[in-house]
């Protein structure tokens, strides 16, 4: 089956730092979604992005499909962006099943 | 906008319970999803269904049973509870687009089987 991995498993960064995660997977995806998870709490879509750079606030995520691969960038790290980040791929069709990879944990020390 | 919500956000059970987890979502979507998650193992998926009273199984069925009576309920039941066992149950929906689909999560029940 399809397998996603992320990087870096953790991240630590001091506030206004900016930090880049990983996401690469295994097959073909037509469908791309990045993920932010705080302590205890459940999964807040962040943005949709199979392809090309896409741009929310002080995300930019961009994905390149063919070499299975994308990123997502936030700029000036904030305290309140700790937290994990999930990555999950798919391929369009009726039986859409999202995979996800494990994360990265964020901490962004003030 | 819409909400998934599910029932109850905490559940406490016994060894060998039989133990039922419900969702809700007012998005009108057609596909739901429930995935556990466990510390260090990610997001597994258990079933989805792509409509009403439909049924698919995900990589870790077994030990449970679903039920999706209607449109916007699908509902999750723990067939044998396992003891010491802890994870979050995670419901999930979607509507499938060419591109750009985007998936919403409930807030998750927390299962503890003592």
């Amino acid at each position: 089956g399809q397998q996603v991995q992320q990087s870096p498993a953790s991240l630590v960064l001091q506030e206004g730092e900016n930090a880049e995660l990983q996401c690469n997977f295994s097959s073909t995806a037509t469908q791309l979604q990045w993920f932010y998870q705080s302590p205890g709490g459940s999964l807040v879509s962040l943005l949709s992005n199979p392809s090309g750079t896409k741009h929310t606030g002080r995300l930019t995520s961009t994905t390149v499909t063919k070499e299975r691969r994308s990123s997502l960038h936030i700029s000036s790290s904030q305290t309140t962006d700790s937290g994990t980040y999930l990555c999950a791929i798919g391929a369009s069709g009726g039986n859409y099943k999202p995979t996800f990879g494990k994360g990265t944990s964020l901490v962004v020390h003030p | 906008g819409g909400i998934i919500t599910q029932t109850p956000k905490f559940l406490i059970g016994q060894e060998g319970q039989k133990l039922t987890l419900k969702c809700q979502q007012n998005f009108n979507h057609d596909t739901m999803y429930w995935y556990r998650q466990d510390s260090g193992k990610g997001l597994r998926l258990i079933y989805y269904s792509i409509t009403e009273n439909d049924l698919q199984k995900g990589d870790l069925s077994e030990g449970y049973d679903a039920s999706r009576e209607k449109k916007s309920s699908f509902s999750l039941t723990v067939t044998s509870a396992q003891k010491n066992e802890m994870a979050v149950f995670l419901c999930a929906s979607t509507k499938m687009r060419t591109k750009n689909t985007e998936v919403f999560f409930g807030k998750g029940t927390r299962l503890t089987v003592v």
